[in-house]
């Protein structure tokens, strides 16, 4: 079956260019979470969205990021202005519910973006 | 978060059990600790959960210590295939109204010799 796909693989900006990330979860997952994750390092969290509401966007860095799930499944991460410290891959994982006190929810990542800002 | 200590790397010899530590002295009662594992150019992949007892599934075990500071992802016959980046991670509290984010440390380094 198909698990999360994310495109591009791979996207190279000039500094000061704004990108699109794009996130396709698994059919019928609830849950979405973006991480960041920066070159020999853990995956770190940015954004969380349950449908299409975005009920946790903590970790994002600066205004310059910015997410969106409009319709409840594809997810897109934004990037506005980029500057060399935005290099790193981007993942994005799916979980089939939305959480909730008894059950856990085992999250899918797919390949990640990886992002390189010159 | 619950922060997580792990040692940079392990090695490993193949067919061999391996046991990867893990503190997180900072964890919460209610908090579950999990375990990913990234492969090379891959997304972190599911390994195992838990909460207090000791668990088992088809890719391992995991032994959490009483106090719960502690933990240790068994791997019973390391392959090839199990050489990855290992994390362990915290952050799903059960009681509350977090929603499962999961906060990595840098991991281990697993490297597994023919």
């Amino acid at each position: 079956g198909a698990g999360v796909s994310q495109s591009p693989r791979y996207k190279v900006a000039k500094r000061g260019q704004d990108v699109a990330l794009r996130c396709d979860p698994i059919s019928g997952h609830v849950s979405l979470f973006w991480y960041q994750q920066a070159l020999g390092q853990g995956p770190e969290f940015l954004t969380y969205f349950q449908n299409e509401a975005q009920l946790d966007k903590s970790g994002l860095p600066s205004d310059r990021f910015f997410a969106e799930r409009p319709e409840g499944s594809v997810s897109t991460l934004k990037i506005q202005r980029t500057q060399q410290e935005d290099s790193a891959v981007y993942l994005c994982a799916s979980s089939l519910k939305r959480l909730d006190r008894v059950s856990y929810n085992e999250q899918f990542f797919g390949p990640g973006t990886r992002l390189t800002v010159l | 978060d619950a922060k997580t200590t792990q040692p940079n790397s392990m090695e490993s010899n193949e067919e061999e059990p391996v046991h990867l530590p893990c503190n997180h002295s900072t964890i919460s009662g209610t908090d579950y600790i999990h375990w990913y594992r990234q492969l090379p150019s891959q997304g972190p992949e599911y390994v195992i959960h838990g909460l207090t007892s000791n668990v088992n599934n088809r890719m391992a075990s995991l032994a959490i210590a009483e106090d719960r500071k502690s933990s240790t992802l068994i791997l019973h016959r390391a392959t090839l295939r199990d050489a990855a980046v290992y994390y362990c991670t915290g952050g799903f509290n059960a009681g509350g109204t977090s929603y499962g984010k999961l906060t990595f440390g840098q991991g281990t380094i697993l490297t597994v010799h023919p």
